[in-house]
């Protein structure tokens, strides 16, 4: 089955960049998720790609994938303390269904 | 914006109890999940809804677990006898046109706690 690995913690300055990262295992075709967990709300879709992409840009977020290595980043410029939140990489089924596989999420915070 | 709305959103209850999570999704959203996240752990899917009828369910998603629709807007998550390993926070999720590419809106979440 897939999985979905992260790291658990991420501490920035404001104004830097922020590289989150994320493995998975399942080498199949499929769409790939950010999602930001802010304290005391739900999960809120961020971006995704499908994985014969290398890149996608969306304002302040790039996120990469390494198909080879399956590996993704999600790259945050110029972050910003409403930024800190929770960071969740999710995987959709390849084999059809509709659930989504997640990671543990990692915790990014942005000091000062 | 339209949100996904979650009641309650704590529950303290007693191991053996019935409870029931309720959610009140998108109104023209066809499609419906629950996942759940325990304390330190990942988010892992439980259940798909769509059509009045499940379309894909885990491993968790046991026969002390159910859903419905009853009345055609709240969707419901029953946990017939709880035990301690319930102890989690519950997302409902609801897309209108199915994932992959449509999103999917999570509601804040139930945390539920089983003593």
């Amino acid at each position: 089955g897939e999985d979905v690995e992260q790291s658990l913690f991420l501490s920035v300055r404001e104004g830097d960049s922020s590289v989150i990262n994320c493995t998975y295992t399942d080498s199949s075709s499929t769409y790939l998720y950010w999602y930001k967990q802010e304290p005391g709300a739900g999960l809120q879709l961020l971006t995704y790609i499908f994985s014969n992409m290398d890149m996608k840009q969306d304002q302040r977020l790039t996120v990469l994938l390494n198909k080879k290595d399956k590996h993704l980043s999600l790259r945050i410029a110029d972050t910003q303390t409403g930024d800190s939140a929770i960071y969740f990489c999710a995987e959709k089924d390849p084999g059809g269904g509709n659930k989504l596989t997640f990671g543990t999420g990692t915790q990014l915070k942005v000091e000062l | 914006e339209p949100e996904v709305t979650q009641t309650p959103s704590h529950q303290v209850t007693q191991m053996g109890q019935e409870v029931i999570l309720r959610c009140v999704p998108i109104s023209n959203h066809l499609y419906f999940y629950w996942y759940r996240q325990i304390l330190g752990q990942k988010v892992e899917f439980l259940v798909s809804f769509y059509n009045n009828e499940i379309s894909e369910k885990s491993e968790i998603f046991d026969d002390q677990f159910s859903v419905e629709r009853p009345d055609g807007s709240n969707f419901t998550l029953k946990i017939r006898s709880t035990k301690l390993e319930d102890s989690a926070m519950y997302f409902c999720a609801t897309t209108r046109d199915g994932v992959p590419t449509g999103e999917l809106f999570f509601g804040e979440g139930s945390r539920l706690t089983v003593l």
